[in-house]
């Protein structure tokens, strides 16, 4: 199985930027996608492929992805982004799986 | 409007059979594949499998083959996820997820039903 890594906890200032990043063996490879999950709620796409942005979703959230580590980018963060994010990516093998990372709580304080 | 609409909540004793549903609405069924998330209380998420409507083909994550069955019934644009014996390590929320390509690997997860909670206790 492919392993994602991802900090548990990452704080942040209203206004501020918040980097969240996603590690794996050769990850810019591959393409990455991001999920927000609110409490209580389904998780929601916000980043696919890397670094695009589904419709609906703020500009202030950017993503990149090369060599080990993939990054979601917040910009201005405002506290509505107080959520746990997902990172993502396919693993191939006899039959493509899918792989998430451990999830990271975004606090906004 | 894409919809993907989840069964309800189900409380169950370990050993029961249960079949949950996902019904897609607003777009062709038969065009994208729907994958299974499960979500155990306070942890992530892990992919369960996928199943394709158009001609049932379905695949596993390992750590799920053999303990779930994956379907789906294109006539009524609806996916499945059940269990021949439930156990309590069962409980959790299961989120049903569209994908338009599989073997492309590079599909996200674009919409994501409600969840199903499944509660297994005696």
């Amino acid at each position: 199985s492919y392993d994602l890594t991802q900090p548990p906890s990452v704080s942040v200032s209203p206004g501020q930027t918040a980097i969240i990043a996603c590690s794996g063996d050769n990850l810019g490879d591959k393409y990455v996608s991001w999920y927000q999950q609110k409490p209580g709620q389904s998780p929601v796409l916000v980043m696919y492929e890397d670094y695009k942005r589904p419709s609906g979703i703020p500009e202030r959230f950017s993503g990149s992805n090369s060599g080990n580590t993939a990054t979601l980018t917040i910009s201005g963060t405002q506290s509505m982004d107080e959520a746990d994010y997902y990172c993502q990516a396919w693993d191939s093998g006899t039959a493509p799986q899918v792989a998430f990372g451990g999830g990271t709580k975004l606090t906004v304080l | 409007e894409m919809h993907l609409v989840q069964s309800g909540a189900e409380v169950k004793k370990p050993g029961e059979s249960l079949k949950i549903s996902c019904k897609g609405s607003g777009y062709r069924f038969t065009d994208y594949w729907i994958a299974w998330v499960r979500q155990m209380p306070g942890k992530g998420l892990e992919w369960m499998g996928i199943v394709y409507p158009d001609d049932s083909d379905t695949r596993y994550s390992p750590s799920f083959r053999g303990q779930v069955t994956v379907s789906a019934d294109k006539s009524v644009n609806t996916a499945y996820l059940q269990w021949s014996s439930l156990k309590a390590s069962d409980t959790a929320i299961y989120f049903c997820a569209r994908v338009e390509q599989y073997w492309h690997m590079r599909s996200p997860l674009d919409y994501w039903g409600q969840g199903t909670l499944v509660t297994v206790s005696s």
